[in-house]
């Protein structure tokens, strides 16, 4: 069984200042990990994703997450915030078992950027 | 643009009437996905299709049915819509080529409300 816990339903930061959405995960197996971005009306649209290698992927809009086996966890960071940023982040998990299909999202964290 | 489209964007159903979600994609995609956005329960899986000629169970199938009619074209089919369904329902699609896995696409949403 798998699943995915985002701290935080709602995260404020300043523009300009650094951006840090919290991802952490329990799996029975090495999991394939991804954020994605939610704005409003819209649908999903990926930022980054862990499957093999480098645990420290670059996403699109300046993002980048670290997969962290020893803590279970998947942070998103984005060094300076834009207005633009504002939206609903998720955090999601598929096992990387062959045969398995389910993506696994954590409940969502809707970020606000101050002026 | 290539990608996973899906119909109608908008619907209202009285309590107990049928309607069925479309969704297609293009991408040449082996399996595709019905999932169910609530507020703060971030989206949960329906069913699934890994591929043409099958489909599964996900988290909450209860209340649904699917029919995976071809590789591009999967739906999903309310017998008596309640209260409960409305939602925002995405369909998404994904590949995976020898070991490697291409992620998801998601469609843009169906929003559904039931009075």
């Amino acid at each position: 069984a798998q699943s995915v816990t985002q701290l935080g339903s709602h995260v404020s930061v300043s523009e300009g200042a650094l951006v840090l959405l919290r991802c952490n995960y329990s799996s029975s197996v090495p999991p394939y990990l991804f954020w994605y971005v939610q704005y409003p009306n819209q649908g999903l649209q990926l930022l980054l994703k862990y499957t093999t290698g480098a645990t420290l992927v670059k996403g699109i809009n300046g993002f980048e997450a670290e997969f962290k086996k020893s803590e279970t966890s998947f942070h998103l960071t984005k060094p300076s915030a834009h207005m633009s940023d504002a939206a609903e982040y998720f955090c999601a998990l598929k096992p990387s078992e062959a045969g398995s299909y389910q993506l696994t999202f954590g409940k969502g964290t809707k970020l606000s950027v101050i002026p | 643009n290539a990608g996973v489209t899906q119909t109608p964007k908008f619907q209202v159903l009285k309590t107990g009437q049928s309607m069925t979600l479309q969704c297609a994609q293009d991408m040449n995609h082996n399996s595709m996905y019905w999932y169910r956005q609530d507020p703060g329960m971030g989206l949960r899986l329906i069913y699934y299709s890994a591929s043409e000629g099958t489909t599964d169970k996900g988290e909450v199938p209860n209340g649904y049915n699917v029919s995976r009619l071809n590789k591009r074209e999967f739906s999903l089919r309310l017998e008596s819509a309640a209260p409960s369904q409305t939602s925002v329902y995405f369909c998404a699609s994904s590949e995976a080529i020898r070991g490697v896995f291409y992620g998801y696409t998601f469609g843009s949403g169906t929003r559904l409300t039931v009075v």
